[in-house]
């Protein structure tokens, strides 16, 4: 079937230390997103990729990063620089083209929680 | 920048009766998208219906409808014989038809159906 996966569905990182969110499709997207979910907040977009080897930087970037080396995957890393990182994280995938409908498909989440 | 406003955070409705969301949008562009999407309790995003922004005519989605006015830049979910299983966070979203793929959500509202 496909879909969108991400793992681990729950992940406990010590502060200081940095931690890596993973996200696989096998949709054949172009476009991958990542966003993060906080109550009272919606969906906020941390970064995302159009392409192999390119990704862009959404509206809550500081203290994440990237990478998109193959089309079936964007990780994200959450440094030890992200001050409040306990969150619910969505990784998201569409397809790619200008006056296309982008209509996004989504992972079940990872809950990150810093103890 | 693209802003999506929800400006009612909580809303209830009775077990089979009709309840409308509200959501503006601004924006300068003339092509884009609109969605609406459903988050349960699982928290898996789902996708409850589309309208492209160049089409006149509302979409509709057996019990889900929407009134978009694009001079007002509204864009309203009404779900008709409402369910339980609607008990959920409800977002909207918007997608540029330019270059910019980007999935911008507004902060959501959260739809408890009443038996």
């Amino acid at each position: 079937d496909g879909g969108i996966t991400q793992s681990p569905k729950y992940l406990f990182r010590k502060e200081g230390q940095n931690v890596t969110l993973s996200c696989e499709q096998n949709l054949n997207h172009d476009a991958m997103y990542w966003y993060r979910q906080d109550p009272g907040q919606g969906l906020r977009l941390i970064y995302y990729s159009q392409i192999v080897n390119d990704f862009q930087k959404g509206d809550i970037a500081e203290g994440y990063s990237v990478s998109r080396e193959k089309k079936e995957s964007f990780p994200l890393t959450v440094t030890s620089a992200q001050k409040n990182p306990t969150a619910f994280y969505l990784c998201a995938s569409s397809i790619w083209g200008q006056n296309m409908n982008t209509e996004a498909f989504f992972g079940q989440g990872t809950r990150l929680t810093v103890v | 920048a693209q802003t999506v406003t929800q400006s009612q955070p909580e809303m209830s409705v009775q077990e089979a009766e009709t309840v409308t969301l509200s959501c503006t949008y601004d924006t300068s562009e003339n092509n884009y998208y609109l969605f609406w999407y459903k988050q349960p309790p699982s928290r898996q995003m789902i996708l409850v219906i589309r309208q492209e922004a160049y089409k006149q005519q509302n979409a509709t989605e057996n019990r889900f409808s929407v009134n978009f006015q694009k001079a007002a830049k509204s864009f309203s979910l009404k779900i008709s014989d409402s369910q339980l299983g609607d008990t959920a966070m409800y977002f909207c979203a918007f997608s540029s038809g330019g270059s910019n793929y980007k999935l911008t959500f507004g902060k959501g509202t959260l739809l408890t159906v009443n038996p």
